[in-house]
């Protein structure tokens, strides 16, 4: 099972780019690597997803190097209401097994 | 509206008396799941299922029983709770690998 390792916290201001990288050194052939945001007292919420290189979508980037031993979600122009838990997930549909590891996350507070 | 959906939102129980918590999920999805969230430890998998008939356990599986007798339906069942699993739970479902919807949270107190 593929585990991951991301900063516990960071601090950004507003309006500023923001990159939170995740370390993921077993992760297998066949994983996907997810990102969700999680607010206080509220369910975790999907982010992005990819495989290799880079994604993007209207919320976020997502960089995934060649060797996929790492990835980092890159905010931009992060608001007040950017401020969350972000966690990164590796996993993928595997014969007879699916189950996911969210870790601890990266809480991200965003300053005025 | 696609969503899941859990009951009770809150629960305040004492040890020893069997509860059950429902999750149920409108958008067809194959793959369900039960997450504890505690301070400190994140979110951990207590079991999964893959389809009706399927399921197997997360991380943390002891003192839970799922059933998924119904594609929709994924209850948590505690049959003998104690202190130590009062924590805020979630359910969530997904189509295969793809993005999954969380419900809203059952916070669960254990006294």
């Amino acid at each position: 099972l593929a585990k991951t390792t991301q900063p516990i916290s960071m601090d950004s201001y507003e309006g500023q780019e923001v990159n939170i990288t995740c370390s993921h050194n077993n992760i297998a052939t066949n994983d996907y690597i997810t990102w969700y945001q999680q607010f206080p007292s509220q369910g975790p919420r999907f982010i992005i997803q990819g495989y290799k290189t880079k994604v993007t979508n209207e919320v976020a980037s997502l960089f995934i190097p060649a060797d996929r031993k790492s990835s980092t979600l890159s905010l931009p122009r992060v608001s007040l209401s950017d401020t969350a838990v972000y966690y990164c997930l590796v996993g993928g549909l595997k014969t007879g097994a699916n189950n996911l590891f969210f870790g601890t996350g990266t809480r991200l507070t965003v300053i005025p | 509206e696609a969503q899941v959906t859990q009951n009770p939102r809150y629960l305040i129980t004492v040890t020893g008396k069997k509860l059950t918590v429902t999750c149920s999920q409108n958008m067809n999805h194959e793959y369900m799941s039960w997450y504890r969230q505690d301070p400190g430890l994140g979110l951990r998998q207590i079991y999964y299922s893959m389809n009706v008939e399927v399921t197997d356990k997360g991380d943390v599986p002891e003192g839970y029983k799922v059933s998924r007798k119904e594609k929709r339906n994924f209850p948590l069942i505690l049959e003998s709770p104690s202190p130590n699993q009062t924590s805020l739970y979630f359910c969530a479902s997904s189509r295969g690998r793809s993005e999954q919807f969380f419900g809203p949270g059952t916070r669960l107190t254990v006294l």
